[in-house]
């Protein structure tokens, strides 16, 4: 089954506003990750987060990881009609070499 | 230049057909993967290679036989086609541990 499950399944919202997407996953990991998928298009890292991480800037992108919890967040903030794609985290778990993609959210920023 | 490239890009084919889709990375990384986007978007992981050894099947039909020539390729070949595997394929590679670098997809229409 999939490793992990995100949510919201979509989201819309205006452009300037936040986006916040997040994650579950159910075993431990040694990172997490968040890609993002332009329609049509491959997948594109944006972010990872190590287990002993817990919070992550990159540019208007925020990624908290909370391994209690088993759970993730992806933060966009002021969002721009480019930012629409969909948004996927991927861990991997321990003692593994592959990546488990979680179900996707798809973001739709209104110009 | 292209980082991962998949090829063909689009294929269509009928029923019971057998057909290959290749990949190349130029990256240096010693693993590539292959995933299955399905029409709902759910990535899952299909094979991964480390150094032209496979490292991971999940659970997939044996009629699907990954070949990697040399750690830079790891092609993919589908004998006898159904309805159900019509989705599309994307090949990925990553150092252990690191980001995924993802090619551009393949979508395999089966008719």
């Amino acid at each position: 089954s999939q490793q992990g499950e995100e949510d919201p399944q979509a989201l819309s919202i205006q452009e300037g506003e936040n986006a916040t997407m997040n994650c579950s996953y159910k075993t431990s990991i040694n990172n997490l990750q968040w890609y993002r998928q332009n329609s049509g298009r491959g997948l594109v890292h944006l972010i990872l987060i190590r287990s002993n991480e817990r919070e992550k800037h990159s540019g208007r992108l925020r990624v908290t990881l909370d391994t209690s919890k088993k759970s993730s967040s992806l933060l966009i903030t002021a969002s721009r009609a480019a930012d629409t794609a969909s948004y996927f985290c991927a861990t991997e778990p321990l003692d593994t070499d592959k990546l488990i993609f979680g179900t996707g959210t798809r973001l739709q920023v209104f110009p | 230049d292209t980082a991962v490239s998949q090829t063909p890009k689009y294929l269509v084919t009928q029923m019971g057909n057998d057909k290959s889709i290749k990949c190349e990375q130029n990256l240096g990384h010693d693993t590539m993967y292959w995933y299955k986007q399905d029409s709902k978007k759910f990535l899952k992981i299909m094979f991964s290679y480390n150094n032209k050894e496979l490292i991971i099947n999940e659970t997939v039909p044996n009629r699907f036989s990954p070949k990697s020539p040399d750690k830079a390729h790891l092609n993919l070949h589908i004998n006898s086609l159904e309805l159900g595997d019509s989705a599309v394929y994307f090949c990925a590679s990553s150092d252990t541990g690191a980001v995924a670098f993802f090619g551009q997809g393949t979508r395999l229409t089966v008719v």
